[in-house]
């Protein structure tokens, strides 16, 4: 069974430091998105690609944080410089259908990057 | 704006007892519905969804939730718990097309089961 893959699983890092994320989505998937899930909460979205554009990035810090999907398939999640309140889990999804053709599309989860920041 | 309130962060049953695990949901439109589950250091995994088609939606593992429009509502339920059910359970409402139907999740509740 196709799944999203992340990477890495964990990562611990001092702030003021960069830290980047890696996630390729299931074949096939046009859309992708970015959650941060802080620790004892549900998961909030940072940012959706259909494709290679960004289709919502309203709650993404882009003082500090940056999203690319250059050819559409694998996407990278930065982070510069981290800060103390960035430690969270950070989750990629994929979806197959682009997210205005159909509302009830499943998205599917990877795993997460749990990201420590000392 | 779509939000949904998942009542109680902690749940604790005994092994072979009912699970119900509450959702609300407060919704601007006709409300599409989710269900996931989490395991220590893992993803997100789809348990049901919700789309319209019936009020009873089944899911995988045993598990179903009955939307309620009256009472807006979707909680999930299962007739007997088992020890590998724990887990982190989190109900999210598809957000509206002005948000590009992101999902908004709930914060999330933990079931525990007791032997």
């Amino acid at each position: 069974e196709a799944e999203v893959a992340q990477s890495p699983r964990y990562k611990i890092t001092e702030k003021s430091q960069a830290v980047a994320f890696w996630c390729d989505p299931i074949s096939g998937h046009a859309t992708l998105y970015w959650y941060r899930q802080i620790l004892g909460q549900g998961p909030e979205l940072l940012v959706q690609f259909q494709d290679e554009s960004v289709v919502d990035d309203s709650q993404l810090p882009k003082d500090r944080f940056s999203a690319e999907r250059l050819k559409g398939v694998d996407s990278t999640l930065k982070i510069q410089p981290a800060e103390l309140g960035d430690s969270a889990m950070y989750l990629c999804a994929s979806s197959f259908l682009y997210p205005l053709a159909a509302s009830t599309d499943t998205q599917y989860f990877g795993p997460g990057t749990r990201l420590t920041v000392l | 704006a779509q939000s949904v309130t998942q009542l109680g962060s902690h749940v604790s049953v005994s092994e072979g007892a009912l699970v119900l695990l509450r959702c609300n949901y407060s919704s601007s439109v006709p409300p599409y519905l989710f269900w996931y589950v989490q395991y220590p250091n893992q993803g997100l995994q789809l348990l049901l969804k919700y789309t319209s088609a019936a009020t009873l939606v089944k899911g995988i593992n045993g598990f179903e939730a009955e939307f309620k429009k009256s009472e807006t509502s979707f909680h999930l339920t299962k007739p007997s718990a088992h020890m590998s059910d724990a887990a982190e359970y989190f109900c999210a409402v598809r957000g509206p097309a002005d948000s590009s139907y992101k999902l908004i999740f709930g914060s999330g509740t933990r079931l525990l089961v007791r032997p």
